[in-house]
């Protein structure tokens, strides 16, 4: 069974401050994608960013960078210059290509509070 | 380019009632995908449609059901409520459903008394 972990339930961060969220998945696919989704108390689930499982480089865009550890299938998000907008419930997710049609499996998601 | 739509927002049943929701994706894409949200089962796959075909299916009762129309618009349908059924139900839309970007809608809050 495919499975996504997020061990903090919990997060909080100072204006400005760096913040890193973790993740571990548990597949024994080889093709795959991962993602990071954010959704802010309106509710509406944002995409953060996205990493190709066969790209070794780590994605990024804008303050969000992923620490991709295919070995260790591990896609931690780091979140730099924290700023207040950036408090929601961020969901880490991933879907196997090819044979898994539009099934995104998601862990219990983090909530990130950021203090100004 | 309008986002995903879903209608309505809002909606209070009792045990037993049926209840349709309904989705329209971003235009152009072809494949829509519906979540089941609640505290404490976190957000889980319900199906998938592609072209008007359902190609993917979660653990969901068979109560639970759904289709697609020509025009990529999607509805899903779940009869005889049951208390448990009380959840925010997302709907996302993608080009192809093979492992490209989902874009999720607002979502259905559904009540069931």
């Amino acid at each position: 069974a495919q499975t996504v972990t997020q061990s903090q339930p919990e997060m909080s961060v100072q204006e400005a401050e760096t913040v890193t969220l973790s993740c571990t998945y548990d597949t024994s696919e080889n093709n795959y994608y991962l993602f990071w989704y954010k959704q802010p108390p309106s509710r509406q689930m944002i995409l953060v960013i996205r990493q190709e499982a066969y790209k070794q480089q780590n994605a990024t865009e804008n303050r969000f960078s992923v620490n991709f550890q295919k070995a260790a299938k591990s896609f931690s998000l780091k979140i730099s210059d924290s700023q207040l907008g950036d408090t929601a419930m961020y969901f880490c997710a991933f879907m196997i290509r090819s044979t898994s049609y539009g099934k995104l499996t998601f862990g219990q998601g983090t909530i990130l509070t950021v203090h100004p | 380019k309008a986002g995903v739509t879903q209608t309505p927002r809002y909606l209070i049943k009792t045990r037993g009632q049926q209840v349709t929701l309904s989705c329209s994706p971003i235009s152009g894409h072809r494949s829509v995908s519906w979540y089941q949200q609640t505290p404490g089962q976190g957000l889980q796959f319900l199906f998938e449609y592609f072209s008007e075909t359902q190609r993917n299916k979660g653990n969901f009762p068979g109560r639970f059901s759904g289709r697609q129309f020509s025009n990529s618009r999607s509805e899903m349908n779940v009869s005889t409520l049951e208390l448990g059924d009380s959840a925010l139900y997302l709907c996302a839309s993608s080009l192809d459903g093979d492992a490209d970007t989902q874009y999720f809608g607002p979502g259905t809050r559904l009540t069931v008394l």
